[in-house]
């Protein structure tokens, strides 16, 4: 048990589907982050909350829309994927304070086909 | 701008053996530093960070880092290796003297363990 739980652990979508993947933390932190993470690629931030509101969107399409209706949950939903986008998606989440370290969840592996 | 280095893609070591994993980075302030592993399949795991004092932190799982100001390094170690070390590793940093609070990760070294 991470402190961190997303579902669902694996997802196969079609380009045309519309799906979500959720993210829970136990921890009582205010920041949560969705990063993506591909094979032989750096981690790359996509998005960034703090206190439910939104800190940072590197420059993420919009296929991609993430929502957090409050500091324990945080969702990604997805639409209209290309197969460049399959990866393994990582939540985390920290207290917002420059010295806290990150805890992440297990990710959620997709598959775009 | 502030980044961080992990020069080696892969580290082979023989199990019983002394473990390094290197890191370096670039900030324009102090350093905030923090090492994480990620097993096959599983997400990120936080081992140790440096945020000031003494300049060897020790970790979980027996993993030690040494904090190197001169050298701008960070390198992960670890005196006897085993097989179950077997995974990738990242190092990360935030710089304080920049806005943003930001946490910029390397590219991983992936470290595999011999019996």
């Amino acid at each position: 048990e991470t402190g961190v739980t997303q579902t669902p652990r694996h997802l196969v979508m079609g380009m045309t589907n519309k799906k979500s993947l959720k993210c829970e933390q136990h921890l009582g932190h205010n920041a949560m982050y969705w990063y993506k993470q591909s094979a032989k690629k750096p981690l790359e931030l996509m998005f960034v909350y703090n206190f439910k509101e939104q800190t940072e969107n590197n420059s993420v399409p919009s296929r991609f829309s993430p929502e957090c209706p409050n500091s324990s949950h945080l969702f990604l939903h997805l639409h209209t994927l290309q197969p460049e986008d399959s990866a393994l998606y990582l939540c985390a989440s920290s207290q917002d304070r420059p010295k806290g370290e990150l805890f992440f969840g297990e990710g959620s592996r997709l598959t775009v086909l | 701008a502030q980044s961080v280095a992990q020069p080696e893609d892969q580290v082979n070591v023989a199990e019983g053996n002394p473990l390094t994993v290197k890191c370096t980075y670039s900030v324009s302030g102090n350093p905030y530093l923090f090492w994480y592993v990620q097993y096959p399949n599983r997400g990120l795991q936080f081992l140790l960070k440096y945020i000031t004092g003494d300049n060897l932190v020790k970790g979980s799982y027996g993993f030690e880092a040494e904090f190197n100001k001169s050298q701008t390094s960070f390198h992960l170690k670890k005196p006897s290796a085993l097989v179950s070390d077997s995974a990738l590793y990242f190092c990360a940093v935030r710089d304080t003297g920049a806005a943003g609070n930001k946490l910029t990760f390397g590219g991983g070294t992936r470290v595999l363990v011999k019996p």
